[in-house]
C-alpha cells in the first residue's frame, strides 16, 4: 500500500523566480492537505483540497496556490519567491478531509 | 500566545526510562489530538489520534487528553535509542492541524 509521495526531494531556486511541488495521495484517500515548516518550528498549514477545489486556507499570501487533479494528486504553486519561503514542504493526506493525516516525506525548497 | 504551546526541549533521558511529553491549548473548539514523530529531515510519522478526554495505549505509547485543563500528554515506556526524534503535537477541528513547535527527544544508550 503506496503511502504520501512527494516531489521533487530537494529543489533550490533564486528570488523571485516560480516553484511548483508534487504530491501523490495515500492510496484511498481524496483529500490533500499542504503545510510548510520552518527550520525548528512546526509544520504551518496552508491550504486543503477535496474534490478539486480549495476548502481551507491558512494565513499564507496568494502568491500560494495550488491545484488538484480528478485522480487526488495535488500542486502547490509559489510564485515571486523570497528567501523566508525557505522551508520543507510537506503533503499530508486523509479521507473525506478527516483530521488523521498521513504525511509525505516533504520537498526542502531553498531559495537563494 | 500560540494556540498550541510545547516546550522545545531538548529532553535527554537514559535508555529504558519513561519519556513524558506535553501541550497546552488555548482553543476550546479542538476536538481531535494527535501525537507525530519526525526523525530530521523527514516527514513526520502519526504515532497516536484520539479523539475524546481520557487515555489511549498503543503498544509502549500511551496518549492522554483533558479537555477539561486543554492539556494533552505523551508517555514512551521502556525507551530505545530509535526513539530520538522530534515529537510533534497536533489539534484539529475541522481538518486543518494546529502543530505545536515540537519536542527534541534523545534517549542515551
Amino acid at each position: 500500500d503506496a503511502g504520501v509521495t512527494q516531489s521533487p526531494t530537494h529543489l533550490i531556486k533564486t528570488r523571485g523566480q516560480q516553484v511548483t511541488l508534487r504530491c501523490s495521495p495515500k492510496s484511498g484517500h481524496d483529500t490533500v492537505s499542504w503545510y510548510q515548516q520552518a527550520l525548528g518550528q512546526g509544520p504551518q498549514f496552508i491550504f486543503q483540497y477535496y474534490e478539486e477545489e480549495e476548502r481551507q486556507r491558512g494565513n499564507f499570501p496568494d502568491r500560494f496556490s495550488g491545484h488538484q487533479f480528478p485522480n487526488y494528486s495535488s500542486e502547490l504553486n509559489v510564485n515571486a519567491l523570497l528567501l523566508g519561503d525557505s522551508a520543507l514542504y510537506l503533503c499530508a493526506s486523509s479521507l473525506g478531509g478527516d483530521n488523521e493525516q498521513f504525511f509525505g516525506p516533504g520537498t526542502r525548497l531553498t531559495v537563494l | 500566545q500560540k494556540e498550541v504551546e510545547q516546550d522545545p526541549g531538548p529532553l535527554s533521558v537514559p535508555e529504558g526510562a519513561i519519556v513524558s511529553l506535553n501541550c497546552t491549548y488555548s482553543n476550546s473548539a479542538f476536538q481531535y489530538f494527535m501525537w507525530y514523530r519526525q526523525y530530521s529531515r523527514k516527514g513526520p510519522e502519526l504515532l497516536m489520534y484520539t479523539y475524546s478526554s481520557g487515555n489511549k495505549e498503543d503498544g509502549r505509547f500511551t496518549a492522554q487528553v483533558d479537555k477539561s485543563s486543554k492539556y494533552i500528554s505523551l508517555f514512551i515506556r521502556d525507551s530505545q535509542p530509535s526513539d530520538s526524534a522530534t515529537y510533534l503535537c497536533a489539534m484539529s477541528s475541522w481538518g486543518k492541524l494546529q502543530f505545536g513547535a515540537g519536542t527534541q527527544v534523545v534517549v542515551t544508550p
